[in-house]
């Protein structure tokens, strides 16, 4: 069964660094996701993306973050300048279509120091 | 915008009791409503979703039930096994695809 993949698993970071989260959506799906949890709370909303562009973004994703489709299969969440409350687990997530399943990557687990 | 909230946070079971977990939601736009369980340090996998055009659905020893106008659904988990312990989160969604999650449910089964 097809999965969501993302590197790296774990990022370790210094405040003021800038941080490439890379995610491989499943190969036929159409929407993409970045959602973060920081530990022991819920899962949060970042940002969507389809048609090559942004679809709806929360109030977490400010100038700091940007999403990427540099290619046909990555789909990337940068954030120039890291803070220490960007410490959290990233979660990349696509769907085929809206009101479709959304399928969940591994996370990559970001520290910043 | 769309807030949901879930309770309890933390529920303990002996295995073979059932398990509720209950989800209100703000938006009556929602329209889609899935539940996800995410076992320690795993990514948050999808149990079982419902629609706004349908009351409950079920799964084996999963249900969710739906009541649009109280804005309320719920997870039901039947004859609980140790395996089913993890997180549970609801979450509520209205057609544009981003998924309001509410803050999880702590489910330990014991045997």
């Amino acid at each position: 069964e097809p999965e969501v993949t993302q590197t790296p698993s774990h990022q370790v970071t210094q405040m003021g660094q800038e941080v490439i989260l890379r995610c491989v959506p499943i190969s036929n799906h159409l929407y993409f996701y970045w959602y973060r949890q920081i530990l022991g709370q819920k899962v949060e909303f970042l940002v969507s993306f389809y048609n090559n562009e942004i679809s709806e973004k929360s109030e977490i994703f400010d100038d700091q973050f940007s999403v990427e489709r540099p290619d046909g299969s990555n789909f990337t969440l940068k954030i120039r300048s890291t803070k220490l409350e960007d410490s959290a687990m990233y979660f990349c997530a696509s769907s085929e279509g809206q009101l479709h399943t959304q399928y969940f990557g591994p996370g990559t687990r970001l520290t910043v120091l | 915008g769309e807030n949901v909230e879930q309770h309890p946070s933390t529920l303990s079971v002996q295995e073979g009791d059932s398990a509720v977990i209950k989800c209100t939601y703000s938006d009556s736009a929602s329209n889609y409503f899935p539940w996800y369980k995410q076992e320690l340090g795993k990514r948050p996998q999808l149990i079982i979703d419902i629609r706004s055009n349908v009351g409950e659905k079920k799964d084996q020893r999963i249900a969710v039930t739906l009541n649009k106008t109280a804005k309320h659904f719920s997870l039901h988990i039947t004859e609980t096994q140790p395996e089913d312990s993890a997180v549970y989160f609801c979450a509520a969604s209205k057609g544009y695809s981003t998924l309001t999650f509410g803050k999880g449910t702590m489910l330990l089964v014991s045997p």
